[in-house]
């Protein structure tokens, strides 16, 4: 198994692009995140999905859309970028059933807009 | 408001002074609660796992332990390797909605 795969690693935008920044799992996981993490910082969580075709903002959900046609894709889109999006995005899945465990995390990209 | 609370913000220990990090929360329908370390540059690494007060898990020189509010990662006899940021986390609520605390930067000096 690949694990949880994010791409792109690296981005730099430019103030009012857009950008998709892809999340993909093949470990079956139903429930999925996404999180950004500024510097120095704790992660914050963007938005949630616990099945295909079902999702939920989070804590900071502004700026940011989510789909989820399929268990393994969680795709994150930034509309308008802002510098205020500049962050490290982790995107995360953890199993369903008794005995969550822990999740799994992707390697994160890094998003610079200037 | 649904939160987690972590600390000290940062801790530097001896190698070998063992200490206690928090992890307080305020959310209803707690599922668990998470402790991930994190390198600099890297992703969270899975630590452990707690489900209900009273529930204790080791690791090495780590043990975490749970109450109906809070959360404790004890590190014993800290060695410079265990220096890292540890990060707490909660799922809670039907929906299954994990937050995390803003982490306690660990610091061992040899």
């Amino acid at each position: 198994n690949a694990g949880v795969t994010q791409t792109p690693k690296f981005r730099i935008l430019k103030i009012g692009q857009s950008m998709t920044l892809q999340c993909t799992q093949d470990m079956n996981h139903n429930y999925m995140y996404w999180y950004r993490q500024d510097p120095g910082m704790g992660l914050k969580l963007i938005y949630y999905s616990v099945g295909a075709g079902i999702t939920d903002k989070g804590e900071v959900p502004n700026g940011y859309n989510v789909s989820r046609s399929t268990t393994e894709d969680f795709p994150l889109r930034l509309e308008l970028a802002a510098p205020s999006q500049t962050s490290v995005y982790f995107c995360a899945s953890i199993p369903l059933g008794g005995g969550y465990n822990e999740q799994f995390f992707g390697p994160g990209t890094r998003l610079t807009v200037l | 408001e649904d939160q987690v609370t972590q600390s000290p913000e940062a801790l530097r220990l001896q190698e070998g002074e063992s200490s206690s990090l928090n992890c307080s929360y305020t959310v209803s329908g707690l599922r668990g609660l998470f402790w991930y370390r994190q390198d600099p540059g890297k992703g969270p690494e899975f630590l452990f796992t707690l489900y209900s007060a009273g529930e204790e898990k080791e690791k090495e020189r780590l043990k975490a332990t749970l109450t109906k509010k809070e959360s404790f990662l004890h590190i014993t006899a800290p060695k410079p390797e265990d220096s890292a940021t540890y990060l707490c986390a909660v799922m809670y609520s039907s929906a299954s909605k994990i937050i995390f605390g803003s982490g306690t930067r660990l610091s061992i000096r040899p």
